[in-house]
């Protein structure tokens, strides 16, 4: 089990619909992060968050849109995405400035856009 | 550049067979060296974080080592279980973000 929750699992878009990834951590960390992830890759980092304030986008295209309503709470919205962006998503938060266990990863959520 | 190269890309091997796996860096200045494991289709999983050359932890079949250079991740009599990708990742000093390595995929075959 793991203390980052993410949803939906699985998720499957068409490119004109807007849908949102959600993540939730109870740990009390205050810094959260959106990562892609295709097949056989590593993580990319996307965003940044620290304590709820955007510190970082990786020059990630405007269809995606983060959002972090409060400190447990991570969303990343959607819209109009290419087949290219099939990917896992990844949320992960951690102390700010990493700590020492580093990130803790949820799940993902696996992304298909037809 | 910070950069962060992981080798062998993918590893075979027969259950019981020890080997290691190489994490090489290049970092301005490092906070921190991470090891993850990540299975399938799953986020990564925390291993171990390094600070310091010369230092070293163990969980049970994995051994984690570090050199000024480069990390190695010693595999002990390994079982299929362990069969999973391992992520290295840097933090440098400044900054706030990871740097990961492509991984390495290990196989361990019964």
């Amino acid at each position: 089990d793991t203390e980052v929750t993410q949803t939906p699992k699985h998720l499957v878009m068409g490119m004109t619909n807007k849908k949102s990834l959600k993540c939730e951590q109870h740990m009390g960390h205050r810094a959260m992060y959106w990562y892609k992830q295709k097949a056989k890759k590593p993580p990319e980092l996307m965003f940044v968050y620290s304590y709820e304030k955007l510190s970082i986008n990786e020059s990630v295209p405007s269809r995606f849109s983060p959002e972090c309503p409060n400190s447990s709470l991570l969303n990343l919205h959607l819209h109009a995405l290419q087949p290219e962006d099939s990917a896992l998503y990844l949320c992960a938060s951690s102390q700010p400035g990493g700590g020492s266990y580093g990130y803790t990863f949820g799940s993902g959520t696996r992304l298909t856009v037809v | 550049e910070d950069q962060v190269t992981q080798s062998p890309e993918a590893l075979r091997l027969q259950e019981g067979e020890s080997s290691s796996l190489n994490c090489s860096y290049t970092v301005s200045g490092l906070r921190g060296l991470f090891w993850y494991r990540q299975d399938p289709g799953k986020g990564p999983e925390f291993l171990f974080t390094l600070y310091s050359a010369g230092e070293e932890k163990e969980k049970e079949r994995l051994k984690a080592t570090l050199t000024k250079k480069e990390s190695f991740l010693h595999i002990t009599a390994p079982k299929p279980e362990d069969s999973a990708t391992y992520l290295c990742a840097v933090q440098a000093r400044t900054g706030n973000q990871f740097y990961f390595g492509t991984g390495t995929s290990l196989t361990v075959i019964p």
